[in-house]
């Protein structure tokens, strides 16, 4: 069975810090990786995805993503925090036999003043 | 260019009433998805749709849940006598195809069963 985990239910990091958000994942084939931000009474948005092609992905607002296949691993980067980031993120895998995506539980980040 | 519309935004029922949940996908996204999500925890893949088909309802309660997507007008999640249990929010997300597109979501409708 496909999974995701985030092991972390809450990050605090203070801003201009980096801040990194962990996922790991666990699907049939090859993994198709998203990574998603969920601010309060909205919907998701998506942040960035891996394919294929270069490990490292860029995404919206300064974001980025490592994926690791060894360590079947997709976190979240960024190098410098705003508060503005604060949100609950959310990581999603899939393999490439056509599954549906998998959701983690959520990695709430706090970026403190 | 709107996004996924989804209404009502809120939506307030009595046990054993029924909830219509209605999804209009990104312009010419024919794939649409309904998720739930419960407070404090992550989306649950529901069913899978396209135009007039369901492809997957693997994640679909088996008893009061159906699911539509009809040739013309939005995708309607429809609950049944509903329950307490049944209070959560559900998102409907469409993509391009159903391969490696990105699936783009809604703002989601909140339900409250009273």
């Amino acid at each position: 069975a496909q999974s995701v985990a985030q092991p972390e239910d809450q990050v605090n990091v203070a801003e201009g810090n980096p801040l990194t958000v962990k996922c790991t994942y666990s699907v049939s084939g090859n993994p198709y990786l998203f990574w998603y931000v969920q601010y309060p009474n909205r919907g998701l948005q998506f942040l960035l995805k891996y394919i294929t092609g270069d490990n490292l992905v860029k995404g919206s607002y300064g974001f980025e993503a490592e994926f690791n296949k060894s360590q079947t691993s997709f976190h979240l980067k960024k190098p410098s925090a705003l508060v503005s980031d604060s949100a609950l993120y959310f990581c999603a895998a899939r393999g490439n036999y056509g599954q549906n995506f998998v959701f983690g539980p959520g990695t709430r980040l706090s970026v403190l003043p | 260019n709107a996004g996924v519309m989804q209404n009502p935004r809120h939506l307030v029922r009595r046990r054993g009433q029924e909830a219509r949940l209605r999804c209009s996908p990104m312009k010419g996204h024919s794939h649409v998805y309904w998720y739930r999500q419960l407070p404090e925890e992550g989306l649950k893949f529901m069913v899978y749709l396209q135009k007039e088909n369901i492809i997957d309802e693997s994640g679909m309660p088996k008893e009061r849940f159906s699911a539509e997507f009809p040739k013309e007008g939005p995708s309607i999640l429809r609950i049944q006598q509903v329950v307490r249990g049944d209070s959560a929010a559900y998102f409907c997300a469409s993509s391009l195809s159903r391969s490696t597109d990105t699936q783009y979501f809604g703002p989601g409708t909140r339900l409250t069963v009273l």
